[in-house]
């Protein structure tokens, strides 16, 4: 399984555009990138996933280069309630564990 | 998409004692997977519970502290036993719906070991 790199935390305003990118140099062919949000006192929500180029979603989108050792994903004009942890995964899903890293907590202000 | 369910959802236990956790999922699926989450931390996996034969754990997961039974395909419990306060974690159980999809996570159980 693909390790990834991701920043440990950002901020961001309430209406803005909020880009994360994650690291994943050692991607695999077979692999897929997928995204979750976790709130406190929750488990970890499905966001969005992706093989390459660009996925689009109601919630999000995501960016995946060419060579597909980094993804951006883009929250479009955050609010509050998308203060969260945003976790970047790679691997081949499906009967293959989740392994989660570290994360990025995101935090909205007014 | 999958439902789970896990109970309890929080509790206290006493050093020493075992709690039993048990997940529930509103679908067949073939394998479950329970976590831990410390304070403040990301998730860590701690096994896989296959139907049909023993749980599979990551390293630094032993059987005897963590037991894990799969007894269908829509159910399994973990315990922690014999807890000292550094099990003192949120437990999440998983299920994946199929090939490169989505995983699905239960609401978590907070324990806290006094």
């Amino acid at each position: 399984l693909a390790k990834t790199t991701q920043p440990i935390s950002m901020d961001s305003y309430e209406g803005q555009e909020v880009n994360i990118t994650c690291s994943h140099n050692n991607i695999a062919t077979n692999d897929y990138i997928t995204w979750y949000q976790q709130f406190p006192s929750q488990g970890p929500r499905f966001i969005i996933q992706g093989y390459k180029t660009k996925v689009t979603n109601e919630v999000a989108s995501l960016f995946i280069p060419a060579d597909r050792k980094s993804s951006t994903l883009s929250l479009p004009r955050v609010s509050l309630s998308d203060t969260a942890v945003y976790y970047c995964l790679v691997g081949n899903t499906g009967g293959f564990k989740t392994i989660f890293g570290a994360g990025t907590r995101l935090f909205v202000k007014a | 998409s999958a439902v789970i369910s896990q109970k309890p959802s929080r509790d206290i236990c006493q050093r020493g004692t075992s709690l039993t956790i048990q997940c529930q999922v509103d679908s067949q699926v073939t394998m479950m997977f329970w976590y831990r989450q410390q304070p403040g931390q990301s998730l860590t996996l701690i096994a896989t519970a296959n139907q049909g034969s023993e749980a599979t754990y990551e390293s630094g997961f032993v059987i005897d502290k963590f037991p894990i039974s799969r007894p269908n395909l829509t159910f399994s419990t973990l315990t922690v036993s014999n807890m000292s306060p550094e099990d003192s974690s949120i437990y999440l159980c998983s299920v994946e719906a199929g090939m490169n999809t989505e995983a699905f996570f239960g609401q978590g159980t907070r324990l806290t070991v006094v």
